[in-house]
């Protein structure tokens, strides 16, 4: 059972290159999240989806764009890397509660440790 | 806004000692709460979560927590710790709405001194 899977786990770019993180889920889970984690900062929200098709803006979401157009699969883009981006990368999905409004634990994947030189 | 609060950065243990991480949260309504652990190089893995109900839950590894309302608190403990609980733990707050977004603490890296 893979659960979350992150692909690439490890890479390393200059500044200005553009890429793109996948994420895949086999729980099929209704929502997904790109999260960054920076040493000091914990782990902080960058986009997430209720669906697919759909998508919105976590805390940091400036210099990342996402797409979900399979409810399997959550796309994070850097257009033009800095930096400033240089950190690990987290997915992670989980389903609606039973009651309205309730939070179900979110799944994580084992991350993408990205490098801009 | 939410917000979470480990206020311990690194915490040394010694093995089979009992252990005691704080998280303080601060959300207007009922907070749902988690605590996840995150070895080295590994993503995150939930230990447990308080939705409602019993206010002590108890999670994998031997954890447990309580949740303080008057407090604010959701700490997480251990009676023995073993050598294999070193890593990073985290606490968590969800928010209710439309999706289960997450507020996370910055975290409490555990060493554990045999």
């Amino acid at each position: 059972n893979a659960g979350v899977t992150q692909t690439p786990k490890f890479r390393v770019l200059k500044t200005g290159q553009s890429m793109t993180l996948l994420c895949a889920q086999d729980m099929n889970h209704e929502y997904m999240y790109w999260y960054r984690q920076d040493p000091g900062m914990g782990l902080r929200l960058i986009h997430y989806s209720v669906g697919e098709g759909t998508t919105a803006k976590g805390e940091v979401p400036d210099g990342y764009n996402v797409s979900r157009l399979k409810k399997q699969n959550f796309l994070l883009g850097l257009e033009s890397a800095a930096p400033s981006q240089t950190s690990v990368y987290f997915c992670a999905s989980n389903s609606p509660g039973q009651r309205r409004y309730s939070n179900q634990p979110q799944h994580f994947g084992d991350g993408t440790r990205l490098s801009i030189l | 806004a939410q917000s979470v609060t480990q206020p311990d950065i690194h915490i040394t243990v010694s093995e089979g000692a009992s252990l005691e991480l704080r998280c303080n949260y601060s959300y207007g309504a009922t907070p749902y709460l988690f605590w996840y652990v995150q070895s080295p190089g590994q993503g995150l893995q939930l230990l447990l979560k308080y939705f409602s109900g019993d206010t002590l839950v108890q999670g994998i590894k031997g954890f447990e927590a309580e949740f303080k309302r008057s407090q604010s608190s959701f700490n997480l403990r251990k009676p023995s710790v073993h050598w294999s609980d070193a890593a990073e733990y985290f606490c968590a707050v969800g928010v209710t709405g439309t999706a289960s977004k997450l507020t996370f603490g910055t975290g409490t890296r555990l060493q554990v001194t045999l």
